[in-house]
């Protein structure tokens, strides 16, 4: 009964180099949201992924960061040329299907925690 | 822009002590609200409201909606030292059942 699954924990990069950070949803969950935990600050929402659709990015800065969820395979937040303001930790969370008019609950990762140097 | 507020930030209690944590918030058609417990890992998920004056109780953790105020608390009795976490609150905001607004969180600590 695994969880919600993201890897790596730990990340470093160098100012301009690429990130990549993955997420395997719970078994079962076709829903994947992304968040970013800045230092002193809340969660912030990024993006809202099903399978093979972006549904909400709104939360994602326009440049440099995108998302995808593949038909098969994890879940991947992409951030190139990172800066240091992207040091953060990043958290994927997954939820089963959505019904109009209803609420679920979202099961968190463990997070990556990206360091940019 | 919604907005959710929780007090106090930071909180140190002893052990066997009952802690009231708060939780307000301002969003645009409000769906539910959410409590989490952060440890050095995963928020793991604690409760979920959606009516009012409805108490969700898990063994020494409850909490309860109030709709009108606009607010919600955590209550969490006999506390214990593995008690010691980060409680995040959110609310699904903006009228969507996927997008959560968190707040910044209360940061308790149990000591023996």
């Amino acid at each position: 009964n695994a969880g919600v699954m993201q890897n790596p924990r730990h990340l470093v990069r160098r100012r301009g180099q690429e990130a990549r950070l993955r997420c395997s949803p719970m078994k079962g969950h076709s829903h994947v949201y992304w968040y970013r935990q800045l230092p002193e600050e809340g969660l912030k929402f990024m993006v809202y992924l099903q399978k093979e659709n972006i549904i909400d990015e709104s939360g994602m800065p326009k440049e440099r960061f995108s998302a995808e969820f593949p038909k098969e395979g994890p879940s991947i937040l992409r951030i190139q040329q990172v800066v240091r303001g992207d040091s953060a930790a990043y958290f994927c969370a997954s939820s089963p299907r959505l019904a109009s008019g209803y609420t679920y609950e979202q099961y968190f990762g463990p997070g990556t925690r990206l360091t940019v140097t | 822009e919604d907005k959710v507020v929780q007090s106090p930030l930071s909180l140190v209690v002893h052990e066997g002590d009952t802690v009231t944590l708060n939780c307000s918030y301002e969003v645009t058609n409000f769906r539910s609200l959410l409590w989490y417990k952060q440890e050095k890992k995963a928020p793991t998920f604690l409760f979920m409201l959606t009516s009012s004056g409805i108490e969700k109780k898990s063994g020494r953790l409850s909490s309860i909606l109030d709709k009108k105020e606009l607010s919600s608390i955590l209550n969490i009795t006999a506390t214990q030292t593995g008690d010691s976490a980060i409680y995040l609150c959110a609310v699904y905001s903006g009228g969507s059942n996927y997008k959560l607004t968190f707040g910044k969180g209360t940061l308790l600590t149990v000591n023996p």
